[in-house]
């Protein structure tokens, strides 16, 4: 099983709608998690953590449901704005050093 | 602000030439990154450093190397440039995933083709 698994989509929703994805991972252990957001040609960066069971930040909300281990990434009232990549990130706990990120789930915002 | 910079955004290299790529983190991370990143395949690593003079392989270190002499800087170099190694490649660094706040913080990316 791969350590970090998304689904690649893409996921094409018009603007105002909710959309949601999951990614999961192996190791249970893992305490912290990431969401990052890239868009087209640019370098990933941080769009939210979440350490316990969840975070909310404005239109975005990010769970964590550690007996399936998934953590999940929702997005209300979407902007057109809101179109590019989400990269899941899971930091194995055994490890001080490795990041290991998922393969991205590609999000388009339509008119 | 943390910033993570590399050397060159865009970068044309023979095939068979020594390449370096260069990456310079000033916010005290111990942990550097090295990942190349090709449609399809998502970000794929191919060293890290935990510290000073420490190297570990990722996942396609094949025809790479590394080299951390000083905390803020890790290069990246590949011996014999291949076409295959055309690709867009991404430095990070970060503080220990044990440590909260362990967030990646990524350099603006360094396009090379190899001709």
């Amino acid at each position: 099983r791969k350590e970090v698994e998304q689904d690649p989509g893409p996921f094409n929703v018009p603007e105002g709608a909710t959309v949601a994805f999951n990614c999961t991972y192996s190791n249970s252990a893992s305490q912290s998690f990431f969401w990052y957001r890239q868009d087209c040609r640019k370098e990933p960066k941080l769009l939210m953590s979440v350490y316990s069971s969840g975070n909310e930040d404005g239109r975005f909300t990010a769970q964590l449901n550690r007996a399936s281990q998934y953590i999940s990434l929702l997005i209300r009232d979407s902007k057109l704005s809101d179109s590019a990549t989400y990269l899941c990130v899971v930091p194995p706990y055994s490890s001080a050093s490795k990041i290991i990120f998922g393969s991205g789930t590609r999000l388009s915002i339509r008119p | 602000d943390v910033k993570v910079t590399q050397s060159s955004r865009y970068l044309v290299k023979r095939t068979g030439e020594k390449v370096f790529l260069e990456c310079v983190q000033d916010m005290d991370h111990e942990n550097m990154f090295w990942y190349r990143q090709d449609p399809g395949l998502g970000l794929r690593l191919i060293y890290f450093s935990y510290d000073v003079k420490m190297k570990e392989k990722g996942d396609i270190p094949e025809g790479y190397s590394v080299s951390r002499e000083k905390k803020e800087r890790f290069s990246l170099i590949l011996e014999s440039a291949s076409t295959n190694q055309t690709s867009m490649y991404l430095c990070a660094s970060s503080f220990p995933s044990s440590r909260t706040g362990a967030e990646a913080f990524f350099g603006q990316g360094t396009r090379l083709t190899v001709v």
